[in-house]
This record gives C-alpha cells, sequence and structure tokens, in this order.
C-alpha cells in the first residue's frame, strides 16, 4: 500500500473490557489487510487477517472489520486480559512484491 | 516459529564504520524484507529481494544496500554508520505476494551507533 494512518498511538482499558483500534488507507488496490502483535522485546506475530473480498472476520477474542468504501478496518478485542497488553500494528498489501506497509501501531494497555 | 533467524542480536559500532547485517532463512521463500523499527514511526522498509540477485528500495533505503546471492540469506548493509541509523532491524520473510501473504519476522537486531 501507499500509506496506512493508525489511531490511537495508546490506548488503556481496563481488564474485562472491549479495546479497538482503527487504521485508514489510501492506496485502492489493496487487498490484504493483516495485524500483527509485538510483545515487548519481541517480534511481530500474526493475529489475524483479513482479505478484500471479506467484510468482518473473528478469531475467539478478536474480530477485524473491513469498510472497502471508507478505506478503513479495526482491530476488536473483547474481554481483555492483561497478556493482551502489547503493541498492535496494522498493514495493507496490493498484491506487490515490496509487501506490506505498516502502520505507526498502538501501545495497547490492559489496566488491571 | 519460521526458521528465520538474524545475526548479530545485537551490535555496537562507530560512525564511519561499514555494518552488515545478516538474515537466514530456512523456508525457501522467494520474499525477504528489510524493516527498521523506531519509536513513532512503526516498521519502515528499507530494501526487499523477490529472488536471487533481485531486490528493490524500500521507503528508507538511503545509507543502505543489499545483496541476495542464495535464496537463504539477505544481506543488510550500513555503507558507512550514522547514528540516525540506530535503530531495531527486522528481517521477514514471505512465500508469495497477494493473498495469503502472512509475513514471518526474525527476532531483530538492535544497532547502535556511537
Amino acid at each position: 500500500g501507499e500509506n496506512v494512518e493508525q489511531h490511537p498511538s495508546t490506548l488503556s482499558v481496563q481488564e474485562g473490557d472491549s479495546a479497538v483500534i482503527k487504521c485508514t488507507y489510501s492506496d485502492s488496490a489493496s487487498n490484504y489487510f493483516p495485524w500483527y502483535k509485538q510483545e515487548l522485546g519481541k517480534r511481530p506475530q500474526l493475529i489475524i487477517d483479513i482479505r478484500s473480498n471479506v467484510g468482518e472476520k473473528k478469531d475467539q477474542r478478536i474480530a477485524v472489520t473491513l469498510n472497502k468504501t471508507a478505506k478503513h478496518f479495526s482491530l476488536h478485542i473483547t474481554e481483555t486480559q492483561p497478556e493482551d497488553s502489547a503493541v498492535y500494528f496494522c498493514a495493507d498489501e496490493r498484491g506487490g512484491a515490496d509487501g506490506l506497509t505498516f502502520g505507526k501501531g498502538t501501545h495497547l494497555i490492559i489496566q488491571p | 516459529d519460521a526458521g528465520i533467524t538474524q545475526s548479530p542480536r545485537h551490535k555496537v559500532t562507530e560512525t564511519g564504520t561499514p555494518v552488515t547485517l545478516r538474515c537466514h532463512q530456512t523456508e525457501n521463500h522467494r520474499y525477504m524484507y528489510w524493516y527498521r523499527q523506531d519509536p513513532g514511526h512503526g516498521l519502515r522498509l528499507i530494501h526487499y529481494s523477490y529472488g536471487v540477485k533481485d531486490t528493490d528500495k524500500g521507503e528508507v533505503s538511503d545509507g543502505y544496500s543489499v545483496s541476495r546471492s542464495k535464496t537463504e540469506d539477505f544481506l543488510l548493509t550500513l555503507e558507512s554508520a550514522t547514528s540516525s541509523q540506530t535503530s531495531v532491524y527486522f528481517c521477514a520473510i514471505s512465500e508469495s505476494q497477494g493473498l495469503n501473504t502472512e509475513a514471518f519476522f526474525g527476532q531483530g537486531t538492535r544497532l547502535t551507533v556511537v
């Protein structure tokens, strides 16, 4: 993709509450939208992804929604737990060899 | 975890010296990438490779060069290190482009230029 905006940069929620992180993209050719989780001092790892022919995808407590018309997609985490504390990155890809374009990340803090 | 390793894991070097970081994969994936990660900037693409001897520039390629002489190795060279290149460097691999393109990351290399 060309540019991916991610908000907020920091999100603090109470344990058990839901968290939502939003991203917008500019490249209308983007067709793949993954989310990566990076724990402190670790490598980023894929937690969920969605393709442009799907509007929503769920995997247990996490879900991703995609609005192609508005060019935005969101990560939803329900019933947050302490182990959800991490930095989350959204990304997009249009299928070129240059791969993924990442947002700047959201530091999610789960308050006990 | 995918078979991808970076070396060294940590390095301190002086301004003006050349530095080479190595990424080694055992997955036989075609695509390899070098990113740098800095606070407030996320992951930014430096260079990428789509095959042996096939490489191209990413978003922040100035001051960096790469080489891929074998499928399994992708080298990143800082020709003359500067303090602005102090960062955490991640290598990533991907089997294909387009759909189903999960990228697997190495453990990262923390580089400090003094």
